[in-house]
């Protein structure tokens, strides 16, 4: 069954370190792999995905996230963090493969804090 | 562009009504979602729909119907509303792995919709 894990329910990280939210998935096929961000009351804005291609994956607000196949995880940092990115973070995973063609799936949610 | 939206924003039903939760989208994408977003929960897949007169039952269907008659609406329905059912909404769309040219895959959401069963 397709499944997204976020491991963390909170990170807290000081203004200026760097920062990583952790996200395994498992899926039958070759994943789409997805950051997205939620501010409070509203809806899901995107970061970034993987598709194909480069492992390291650069997105939106200075945020990357790195694909390992082996490990099946698909981590986003950033270098520097700043009190700006405190938020929900969500990853997703979507199958492209068979009947669950299109079937969408979000982790939990980790709550980034950055304190000044 | 209007994007992906919502109706209604917020509503409040009493346990035993019914309605219909409206999603539009502008962007001629092939797949569109629903989920439920509850506390610690994070996003659950309700129902999904990959194209036109299609759909599929997603993590939590129980309670819930859907109808994709159109592209570009995907309608939730609740025929007996139940107070476990109160929770946010949320909408969203894609285009398939068929159409996107791998540039536009991610989902765009609605603003959600806010719904207390009393």
């Amino acid at each position: 069954a397709q499944s997204v894990a976020q491991p963390e329910d909170q990170v807290n990280v000081a203004e200026g370190n760097p920062l990583t939210v952790k996200c395994t998935y498992s899926v039958s096929g070759n994943p789409y792999l997805f950051w997205y961000v939620q501010y409070p009351n509203r809806g899901l804005q995107f970061l970034l995905k993987y598709i194909t291609g480069d492992n390291l994956v650069k997105g939106s607000y200075g945020f990357e996230a790195e694909f390992n196949k082996s490990q099946t995880s698909f981590h986003l940092k950033k270098p520097s963090a700043l009190v700006s990115d405190s938020a929900l973070y969500f990853c997703a995973v979507r199958d492209e493969s068979g009947t669950n063609a299109g079937k969408s799936t979000f982790g939990d949610g980790t709550t980034l804090t950055v304190k000044p | 562009n209007a994007g992906v939206t919502q109706t209604p924003k917020f509503r409040v039903l009493k346990t035993g009504q019914s309605m219909t939760l409206l999603c539009a989208q502008d962007m001629n994408h092939e797949y569109m979602y629903w989920y439920r977003q509850d506390p610690g929960m994070g996003l659950r897949l309700i129902h999904y729909s990959v194209g036109e007169g299609t759909t599929a039952k997603g993590e939590v269907p129980d309670g819930y119907n859907v109808s994709r008659l159109k592209k570009q609406n995907f309608l939730l329905g609740l025929e007996s509303a139940a107070p476990s059912q109160t929770s946010v909404y949320f909408c969203a769309s894609s285009y398939s792995r068929w159409s996107d040219r791998g540039r536009n895959t991610e989902a765009f959401f609605g603003q959600g919709t806010r719904l207390t069963v009393v």
